[in-house]
């Protein structure tokens, strides 16, 4: 398994500023990828940021909006750019590890970001 | 495409009844299955996976048994508990890759004392 922290928690923004989101995972990872989860949905993949390459982006999401860093096998960052209030919701990391469960995908606690 | 329908919410129980909560998936070739659980204001848990038909995933009371003939991956749990109200998700690996989740819903699970 894979111990997964984001900073912050939880975040008041107000219109047009940005919010940038940290991912901590306590072991080396190849793959994370960043979701986004709106109040009472499902989750929504973001993108796919693998280390040592630009970050791949779903359908619907932008580098504009969401620039992503990935500087290492430990840590990522999400910024949310330019942000409006439908912005409001979880941000969650993940990342896939290999090993006794096979490939399987771990989650951080979440931030949920309120944008006034 | 691919894709993941769960019984509709929320589900409310007395504690000590029998859970089942409904998943049921569309996918070519032979994808992996996922339970994850959301407690409130927590993020998601892998609660349990199957990788091949007639695999059954088991953890913390919760049971789910790959079927690849009624295409269903069922969540069950023979006595609940107050403490396992949460969000539960079922989810599957996408055919064309081997770790992108396709998700379901999720299913708001409510138990009352």
């Amino acid at each position: 398994s894979a111990v997964i922290s984001q900073k912050p928690s939880r975040d008041i923004c107000q219109r047009g500023t940005s919010l940038t989101i940290q991912c901590q995972v306590d072991s080396q990872v190849t793959m994370m990828f960043w979701y986004r989860q709106q109040p009472g949905q499902s989750l929504t993949l973001i993108a796919t940021a693998n280390q040592g390459s630009e970050a791949t982006y779903e359908s619907g999401f932008v580098i504009d909006k969401f620039p992503i860093s990935r500087p290492n096998l430990t840590f990522s960052t999400l910024t949310v750019s330019n942000l409006s209030p439908e912005d409001s919701s979880i941000y969650l990391c993940s990342v896939r590890t290999s090993g006794g469960l096979g490939d399987t995908q771990y989650f951080g606690p979440g931030t949920r970001l309120t944008v006034l | 495409g691919d894709s993941v329908t769960q019984m509709e919410g929320p589900v409310t129980l007395s504690e000590e009844a029998f859970l089942t909560i409904n998943c049921t998936y569309t996918a070519t070739g032979y994808p992996s299955l996922f339970w994850y659980v959301q407690y409130p204001g927590e993020g998601l848990q892998l609660l349990l996976k199957a990788t091949k038909a007639d695999d059954k995933g088991s953890n913390k009371g919760f049971e789910a048994t790959y079927r690849k003939e009624t295409t269903s991956f069922h969540l069950e749990k023979g006595s609940v508990q107050v403490s396992d109200s949460a969000v539960y998700f079922c989810a599957l690996t996408r055919s064309d890759s081997n770790y992108q989740l396709i998700w379901g819903a999720g299913t708001k699970l409510i138990i009352k004392p």
